[in-house]
């Protein structure tokens, strides 16, 4: 089973519109959970966090189910700047007694907002 | 702050050639880390490196060297460049500490013909 697995899309939704993207994780050791976002020919960058209690900024609402080692990502009321590729992300402990983490990188679900 | 800075944004190689990306940040960042990314196979982890004079493999290390003789930078060396190494390489850094975020730098484009 592969570290992080998302849907592999692509999403096609018209504005306005409510997407939901699903994770799984294999290791339960993992320790912390996060989306980043990624434009075309861009990198990366964080757009949440997610925590255990659930969290939501704005438009956006990140779940997580540890029991069921799933992490999920809600957009609202889609606009036509949410096209991008949203990445699941996940941070492991690679070695015990020190601060060295690992994080994971889903391959990634690629989301287009028609207008 | 620039964040996190890479050179060059485009190189094309020919195979056997060898270069190095290099890799800044101006965030005291103890964290550092290489990735490639290719079509279909998301972010794959080369090294990392955890502090200055300490570096270790990730996931797809062959081929590849790292040093961290300082904090800010952790330049990435190709030894003997392959087709197959054609990619997006992407250098990050963050604070140490599971919850911190990463940062990206803009990314490396290599074409190996």
């Amino acid at each position: 089973r592969k570290e992080v697995e998302q849907d592999p899309g692509p999403f096609n939704v018209p504005e306005g519109a409510t997407v939901a993207f699903n994770c799984t994780y294999s290791n339960s050791a993992s320790q912390s959970f996060f989306w980043y976002r990624q434009d075309c020919r861009k990198e990366p960058k964080l757009l949440m966090s997610v925590y255990s209690s659930g969290n939501e900024d704005g438009r956006f609402t990140a779940q997580l189910n540890r029991a069921s080692q799933y992490i999920s990502l809600l957009i609202r009321d889609s606009k036509l700047s949410d096209s991008a590729t949203y990445l699941c992300v996940v941070n492991i402990i690679v070695r015990s007694g020190g601060s060295n983490y690992k994080l994971t990188f889903g391959k990634g679900t690629l989301l287009t907002v028609n207008p | 702050n620039a964040g996190v800075t890479q050179t060059p944004k485009f190189q094309v190689l020919k195979t056997g050639q060898s270069m190095t990306l290099q890799c800044a940040q101006d965030m005291n960042h103890e964290y550092m880390s290489w990735y490639r990314q290719d079509p279909g196979m998301g972010l794959r982890l080369i090294h990392y490196s955890v502090g200055a004079g300490i570096t270790d493999q990730g996931e797809v290390p062959n081929g590849y060297n790292v040093s961290r003789s300082t904090t800010e930078d952790f330049p990435l060396r190709l030894l003997s460049a392959a087709p197959s190494q054609t990619s997006v390489y992407f250098c990050a850094s963050r604070a140490t500490g599971e919850s911190y975020e990463q940062y990206f730098g803009p990314g490396t484009r290599l074409t190996v013909t």
